[in-house]
């Protein structure tokens, strides 16, 4: 099984800071690769996704995660946060398993934006 | 509006008394997922559907049922809730089995349910 590894539990900043989320995940076959946002109180939303092509994808809202197979790592980063980044984000791994496509979570890490 | 609803979206509720989540999408989607989110564990997957009548188990199934007799509906059921199924539950839909890395999957609002 596949598993997602999300380095910081809890990340702290302030307003206009640039910040990264760390993602690493474990692999033996290939995966397509997912960050997902929670606002308080709402659903999950898919952030951006890498599924092939370009090692470095990119978000409507000024975020960016590259794709580094070496590192078997997914980084999430935004070079100037706001205040209503304040979020969770958590990553995702994708994968085929038995014929079936399996969507494997991380734990999350809880982006706080500090005026 | 395309969209996932899930009812109630609060449920306190005591053990052992059955209860049912419904799920419902107008988007015609296949795939259809249902998740528990705790804390400090983040998504863990309960059961998904790949079409109607067509079921199968995620990675914590235990103490949960669904079905599919719909194509827009995916209930999800806890015949003898414990207070170990207190939760945050998220039901999803995707268009199509199989291509859920291709396709964005749309997460519910959420139930949050409480067994005392």
């Amino acid at each position: 099984a596949q598993s997602v590894t999300q380095l910081d539990s809890q990340v702290p900043v302030f307003e206009e800071a640039p910040v990264e989320l760390r993602c690493n995940y474990s692999s033996s076959v290939s995966v397509y690769l997912f960050w997902y946002v929670q606002y308080p109180n709402q659903g999950l939303q898919l952030l951006l996704k890498y599924l092939s092509g370009s090692t470095l994808v990119e978000s409507i809202n000024g975020f960016e995660a590259e794709f580094n197979k070496s590192q078997t790592s997914f980084h999430l980063r935004k070079p100037s946060v706001h205040i209503s980044d304040t979020a969770e984000y958590f990553c995702a791994v994708s994968y085929l398993q038995g014929g079936s496509e399996k969507l494997v979570f991380g734990k999350g890490t809880k982006l706080t934006v500090n005026p | 509006e395309a969209q996932v609803t899930q009812n109630p979206r609060y449920l306190i509720t005591v053990t052992g008394k059955k209860l049912t989540v419904t799920c419902s999408q107008n988007m015609n989607h296949e795939y259809m997922s249902w998740y528990r989110q705790d804390p400090g564990l983040g998504l863990r997957q309960i059961y998904y559907s790949m079409n109607v009548e067509v079921t199968d188990k995620g990675d914590v199934p235990e103490g949960y049922k669904v079905s599919r007799k719909e194509k827009r509906n995916f209930p999800l059921i806890l015949e003898s809730p414990s207070p170990n199924q207190t939760s945050l539950y998220f039901c999803a839909s995707s268009p199509r089995p199989g291509l859920v890395a291709a396709d964005t999957q749309y997460f519910g609002p959420g139930t949050r349910l409480t067994v005392l």
